[in-house]
């Protein structure tokens, strides 16, 4: 158990809806990235927050936000659902996020069926 | 842009025999590269990391090497178990100062017993 929790487990929803993701990260991370991981794509980083600023930004379309709240935990909005937005979504937390030595530590993992 | 490359999508190895994993990358030089495990449905889970000035890193079973002139990463497994079948990960830093990761497609080892 890394200690990063996210909920919901699973979550079916159909094109053109809006969802929410949540992450707790473990105590005292002050750092929250988000990766999607479908089939033919592999993880890919999607978003990063430090102490509730957006830190970094990657390949996350317009149709996706994210925000941390004071209480670090953090959540991931995704709207205007297609098909292919079909994927396992992970959010993992590190202690800071400035140094790329910094470990990472993934949660469950959210997935996402579009239909 | 940066590109990663891991050599296999899957390999078999007999239990007890060394696997080892390879990881280039092109367009890039990265500080530090990490490796994680994945099972099936679960988050990756750090394993190993190797700045740019380490040969070489070891971990009980596990070693990882780092070849900066080759832009290559190595990661062997000795005396392979059953257990260790997952897939395996390598991960770039992404240079900008946080901290996000890019990650290869990974290698999907299975140990036969």
């Amino acid at each position: 158990d890394s200690g990063v929790t996210q909920t919901p487990k699973h979550l079916i929803t159909a094109t053109g809806q809006r969802v929410t993701l949540r992450c707790s990260p473990r105590s005292g991370d002050l750092s929250v990235y988000w990766y999607q991981q479908s089939l033919d794509q592999g993880l890919q980083f999607l978003i990063q927050y430090y102490n509730g600023e957006e830190r970094a930004k990657g390949n996350i379309l317009e149709r996706f936000s994210a925000q941390q709240f004071p209480d670090l935990h953090s959540e991931l909005n995704l709207s205007s659902l297609e098909l292919g937005d079909s994927a396992l979504y992970f959010c993992a937390s590190s202690p800071q996020g400035s140094l790329g030595s910094d470990t990472q530590y993934f949660g469950p993992g959210t997935r996402l069926t579009v239909l | 842009s940066q590109k990663i490359e891991q050599n296999s999508e899957a390999l078999n190895i007999q239990e007890g025999k060394t696997a080892t994993l390879t990881c280039n990358y092109t367009n890039y030089s990265p500080a530090y590269l990490q490796w994680y495990r994945q099972d099936p449905g679960r988050g990756p889970v750090f394993l190993l990391l190797i700045r740019e000035n380490e040969k070489e890193k070891r971990k009980e079973r596990l070693k990882v090497t780092f070849d900066t002139t080759l832009k290559q990463s190595l990661f062997h497994i000795t005396a392979s178990q059953p257990a260790d079948s997952a897939t395996y990960l390598c991960a770039l830093d992404s240079q900008t100062g946080a901290n996000n990761l890019f990650f290869g497609t990974g290698t999907r080892l299975t140990v036969i017993p």
